[in-house]
């Protein structure tokens, strides 16, 4: 089966640690998201990726980080410079890059920083 | 950049009503707009989209109406079921080919509740 998967599904952490996040997709989609999703709001992007070794900051990229080493993963790092690191983080890939196509979403982690 | 304004935030339809959840966007170069249901601990699939050459898509159940002159699109869900109970997302994008401009801006999303 083809998709995406992000593990694992829920991560707990204490505060001041850095935590990756996974994402690898089988798919052979050439751009990969990473958003955040708190409570009662939509999805924000930190950061896109649309080739290997290539990625760009989204709308909150501030306290992450990113790697595309590889065209099937896109991990993410929340470090300890993330003030609100409590969210739900979803992985999403799309067929090609510069053209509208759809955007598959991985399972998702939630992530609880105490 | 652009914005996306969804309303209701919540809406409650019986069973077998229709439901009708609305989008607005800012950047009139946005010609892509996907709707996306999410369900409890999942990550949001898309149901429906409309590129800006269409006024509506229909599918089954589900149709997408856009008004670009306003500005505007919505979601419409007939004969609604109980499995239609979800949260909703549109989404607008600019989709060119210019690097970056595919990135999808996501409403609010709006928790629909169906009654039996």
């Amino acid at each position: 089966d083809g998709g995406i998967t992000q593990s694992p599904k829920y991560l707990f952490r204490k505060e001041g640690q850095n935590v990756t996040l996974s994402c690898e997709q089988n798919l052979n989609h050439d751009a990969m998201y990473w958003y955040r999703q708190d409570p009662g709001q939509g999805l924000r992007l930190i950061y896109y990726s649309q080739i290997v070794n290539d990625f760009q900051k989204g709308d909150i990229a501030e306290g992450y980080s990113v790697s595309r080493e590889k065209k099937e993963s896109f991990p993410l790092t929340v470090t300890s410079a993330q003030k609100n690191p409590t969210a739900f983080y979803l992985c999403a890939s799309s067929r090609e890059t510069g053209t509208p196509y759809e955007q598959y979403f991985g399972p998702g982690t939630r992530l609880t920083v105490t | 950049g652009e914005n996306v304004e969804q309303h209701p935030s919540t809406l409650s339809v019986q069973e077998g009503d229709s439901a009708v959840i609305k989008c607005t966007y800012s950047d009139s170069a946005s010609n892509y707009f996907p709707w996306y249901k999410q369900e409890l601990g999942k990550g949001p699939q898309l149901i429906i989209d409309i590129r800006s050459n269409v006024g509506e898509k229909k599918d089954q159940r589900i149709a997408v109406t856009l008004n670009k002159t306003a500005k505007h699109f919505s979601l419409h869900i007939t004969e609604t079921q109980p499995e239609d109970s979800a949260v909703y997302f549109c989404a607008a994008s600019m989709g060119s080919s210019s690097f970056g401009n595919e990135k999808l801006t996501f409403g609010t999303g709006t928790r629909l509740t169906i009654i039996p």
